[in-house]
């Protein structure tokens, strides 16, 4: 099946830092989602973005679909920003997503 | 809009016991739903996709006669840990999706501990 490779695994930023986040896929996918997992479980929606970019605030996120990867960009952040990070794909339309392992970010005041 | 929810948030019971968790999108119909696994500090595992009136699909390595699953309508599907033991202890989310290539949309979670 497909692989999801997400880096860097951990980071810590200072409040007001900007970050990158990546995420590269072992084969095509059709879509692909952006969440943040909060301390209480909760998967927040980010972006649902098959290619090219959104922007959504102080986040944005581009996807290169012909290269297999996507990025998501945290501008300005803040300590409600910490939390961990996924990203997740499906192969095709109709697979399910599969999930990558995740970025661990940890905004300090 | 696509909201889901899972029910109940936590559940606390004894070995042996068999508990059930229920996943309903609130405001649209959902043809596949999708049940994943989370352990502390890891990645979301999935562990079956169900369409509506059909028999589940498992991953590799889940038990089918232990992980019970209903997709009965298509905007309820129920997760049945049967016969739980404290392994089972985990996070579970289940994800509702209204057609093909469409996004998926997550429940709470429900944190499972088998005492």
């Amino acid at each position: 099946g497909i692989q999801v490779e997400q880096s860097p695994p951990d980071l810590i930023l200072q409040e007001g830092a900007n970050s990158t986040l990546r995420c590269n896929f072992s084969d095509s996918v059709n879509n692909l989602q952006w969440f943040h997992q909060n301390p209480w479980g909760q998967l927040i929606n980010l972006f649902y973005i098959p290619s090219g970019t959104k922007q959504n605030g102080r986040l944005s996120a581009t996807t290169v679909a012909t290269e297999r990867y996507s990025l998501l960009y945290i501008s300005s952040s803040q300590t409600t920003d910490s939390g961990v990070y996924f990203c997740a794909g499906p192969h095709s339309g109709n697979t399910p997503l599969v999930f990558g392992k995740g970025t661990r970010l940890s905004v300090i005041a | 809009g696509a909201v889901v929810s899972q029910h109940p948030s936590w559940v606390i019971c004894k070995s042996g016991t068999s508990v059930k968790i229920e996943c309903r999108s609130l405001d649209f119909q959902a043809t596949t739903m999708f049940w994943y696994r989370q352990f502390p500090k890891q990645s979301l595992m999935l562990m079956a996709t169900s369409n509506e009136g059909s028999k589940a699909t498992y991953e590799q390595g889940v038990e089918k006669d232990k992980f019970l699953i209903n997709h009965a309508s298509l905007t309820l599907s129920t997760l049945t840990v049967t016969s739980a033991h404290p392994e089972d202890s985990s996070f579970y989310i289940c994800s509702a999706r209204a057609q093909s290539g469409q996004p998926q949309h997550f429940g709470d979670g429900t944190r499972l501990s088998i005492l």
